[in-house]
């Protein structure tokens, strides 16, 4: 049984084009984020939800656009898509906001 | 606001030696405390964590860390080094009114046979 679950695993897309990652945890957490890990391994913090609501949108462009159809739930669209983009995304929940986080498998986006 | 310094991006150990991970914290408020393990293209997994209470913690695979607020510290520790504990390990810290956990920037282990 997977936890915390993301797909693709691999995305490859030209620039300029608009993308969707999902994720779904099946731990009955109440908070979910996104977070971005570049290319020196270097983990950032993108966004929270936590019951369905937005907590947190770290400076990010608002290319990005996370949706929270439901608190199992939460998808990361990307519009325009840059080659600074290119990094590995990692969805993760937690019970609530301050407790530890499972993590995703991760979504290694390459934007060519 | 809360931040964390993890001392060597790259620490490489024999098998069988001590393995020493350090990590410091910055933090307002009373910390939660997390090392987190990630293999090569694999997400990341929780190895121990300190909220309260024993300030020795122990986790999986023969880790622990000892949380010391004089030193603002929680370095990580495992007396001897396998050969599968070849990973990227990454320190973290939230804490109450925290939304977040906040990381380190990692540290890569090495294990030389």
């Amino acid at each position: 049984d997977t936890a915390v679950s993301q797909t693709p695993k691999y995305l490859v897309t030209q620039m300029g084009n608009d993308k969707s990652i999902k994720c779904e945890q099946n731990l009955g957490h109440d908070t979910m984020y996104w977070y971005k890990q570049d290319s020196k391994k270097f983990l950032k913090i993108m966004f929270s939800y936590n019951n369905k609501e937005l907590i947190i949108n770290e400076t990010v462009p608002n290319r990005f656009s996370p949706k929270s159809p439901d608190k199992a739930h939460l998808n990361l669209h990307i519009n325009s898509l840059e080659l600074g983009d290119s990094a590995v995304y990692f969805c993760a929940s937690s019970t609530t906001v301050n407790t530890e986080a499972f993590f995703g498998q991760g979504t290694r986006l390459t934007v060519v | 606001a809360q931040s964390v310094t993890q001392l060597g991006s790259h620490v490489s150990v024999s098998e069988g030696a001590l393995v020493l991970l350090r990590c410091n914290y910055s933090s307002s408020v009373p910390p939660y405390l997390f090392w987190y393990v990630q293999y090569p293209n694999q997400g990341l997994q929780l190895l121990l964590k300190y909220t309260t209470g024993a300030t020795l913690v122990k986790g999986i695979n023969g880790f622990e860390a000892e949380f010391k607020k004089s030193e603002t510290s929680f370095h990580l520790t495992k007396p001897s080094a396998h050969m599968s504990d070849a990973a990227e390990y990454f320190c973290a810290v939230s804490g109450a009114g925290s939304y977040q956990l906040t990381f380190g920037k990692g540290t890569k282990l090495s294990v030389i046979p």
